[in-house]
């Protein structure tokens, strides 16, 4: 299975600060169709995991641009640019690229 | 709007089948698919399993003994069994189309 491994395991950021987010992948996560299924989820406490970043660096309907996907291969990193109290909570990379689909164990971002 | 909604039993006795319901509105099981992803209290992310456009499945292959995926197309609904349910299988079971859009979760506490 792929392994996901996610650093560090929490963040604790200033409002207005940046933060950034590591996923490195046990292997390539570039699917034989060419596309990398790599994807970034936040779930804020007691809610479901919300999609922000599709295949790398898309952003989902209504995310604002202050988040950012980048990377490529093996290595992929999500920046949030000013964070804002509404950022708090965990976030999540997922490789559907190769079955079984995996996530990464985590970041929790807290605000100072 | 798309829309899924988990329900089931909150609890159920160990070495039992777990039976789950995903209604889904805002979109049609014939062209889009669904997966089921759990989340033990406290930890991370697991997918489960797939049921496609087409009606074909697939399994995360650590739980692909015990697991099973359907659907009712004219009802708008999928289906998750589970058996030889143990404790550790305790989790909120989450059923979402395309990672993007997600349910709010059901939990499943497995407990005599």
């Amino acid at each position: 299975d792929v392994v996901l491994t996610q650093t560090p395991v929490s963040l604790l950021i200033s409002l207005g600060g940046q933060a950034s987010i590591s996923c490195r992948s046990s292997q390539s996560l570039v699917h034989s169709n060419g596309n990398t299924y790599l994807h970034w989820y936040l779930q804020k406490p007691g809610q479901s995991p919300q999609l922000l970043i599709y295949q790398v660096s898309n952003r989902f309907s209504g995310i604002p641009d202050r988040f950012s996907g980048s990377g490529s291969g093996t290595d992929f990193t999500l920046k949030i640019s000013r964070v804002e109290p509404e950022d708090l909570g965990v976030y999540y990379c997922l490789q559907r690229t190769h079955n079984p689909f995996t996530f990464g164990s985590g970041t929790k971002l807290e605000i100072k | 709007q798309v829309q899924l909604k988990e329900s089931g039993p909150g609890l159920v006795q160990p070495s039992e089948t777990l039976s789950l319901t995903c209604t889904v509105s805002g979109f049609s099981l014939t062209s889009n698919s669904v997966h089921w992803v759990r989340q033990p209290p406290g930890k991370g992310l697991e997918w489960m399993g797939i049921i496609r456009s087409g009606g074909s499945t697939d399994y995360n292959s650590a739980l692909k003994s015990r697991l099973s995926i359907s659907r009712d197309t004219s009802k708008s609904q999928v289906f998750l069994k589970m058996n030889s349910l143990q404790t550790e299988d305790t989790a909120i079971y989450y059923c979402t189309t395309s990672f993007a859009y997600w349910g709010q979760g059901t939990l499943v506490t497995v407990s005599s």
